[in-house]
């Protein structure tokens, strides 16, 4: 069974405060892919990163940063210099196998950043 | 960009009713996905639709609803006999490069 686990069920921070959300996931799969997803006010759900579980490198887009550890099962999300427009709900997301499978989504954290 | 649109955009059905919501998909697309997220709560798969069969289901997925494409194009999801607990948003997604899936805007329905 695969589960994501997003332990922070609601952040707030003060606007340029670096801030990072929390990922652990479990599954069986040596072949997975995890995912971010971003889910602002209006409700939509955009897709932000997605990794392999081959590939551990980190990345970095901007003032967006992931940070994927195989060791620790963890694909964390760090926000530097946080702004209002990143308030939103973010996703932590699982698919196993071919990667076109079901995604196993996490409970989401609501990130409130304040001006 | 949104690979997919999605109709209507809110719904409100009284219990009891079947309902169908539709995906349209902006480019030609092999896979689909069901998903809803009742209000304050997470993502929850529903099912998946490939090559126009049901690939993978959850639990969730029982027989009151059902999925189709049904002249190629668009991809619904129907729902026979709505109950109250049905009341969520319902995203439709597909699959684009690098296997990630894209959502469309969703649909919110409201059983009363």
């Amino acid at each position: 069974a695969q589960k994501v686990t997003q332990a922070q069920t609601e952040i707030s921070v003060v606007e340029k405060e670096d801030v990072t959300l929390d990922c652990v996931y479990e599954t069986r799969d040596t072949t997975y892919y995890l995912f971010w997803y971003k889910q602002p006010p209006s409700g939509e759900l955009v897709f932000l990163i997605r990794r392999n579980s081959f590939d551990e490198q980190n990345e970095i887009s901007g003032r967006y940063s992931w940070n994927f550890q195989k060791s620790t099962s963890s694909f964390n999300f760090t926000i530097t210099a946080s702004q209002v427009v990143d308030s939103a709900v973010y996703f932590c997301a699982l698919a196993s196998g071919g990667g076109a499978d079901g995604l196993t989504f996490g409970k989401g954290t609501h990130l409130i950043i304040q001006p | 960009e949104p690979e997919v649109t999605q109709t209507p955009s809110h719904q409100v059905t009284q219990m009891g009713q079947e309902v169908i919501l539709r995906c349209v998909p902006i480019s030609n697309h092999l896979y689909f996905y069901w998903y809803r997220q009742i209000l304050g709560q997470k993502v929850e798969f529903l099912v998946s639709f490939y090559n126009n069969e049901i690939s993978e289901k959850s639990e969730i997925f029982d027989d009151q609803f059902s999925v189709e494409r049904p002249d190629g194009s668009n991809f619904t999801l129907k729902i026979r006999s709505t109950k109250l607990e049905d009341s969520a948003m319902y995203f439709c997604a597909t699959l684009g490069v690098q296997e990630t899936q894209y959502f469309g805007p969703g649909t919110r329905l409201l059983v009363l």
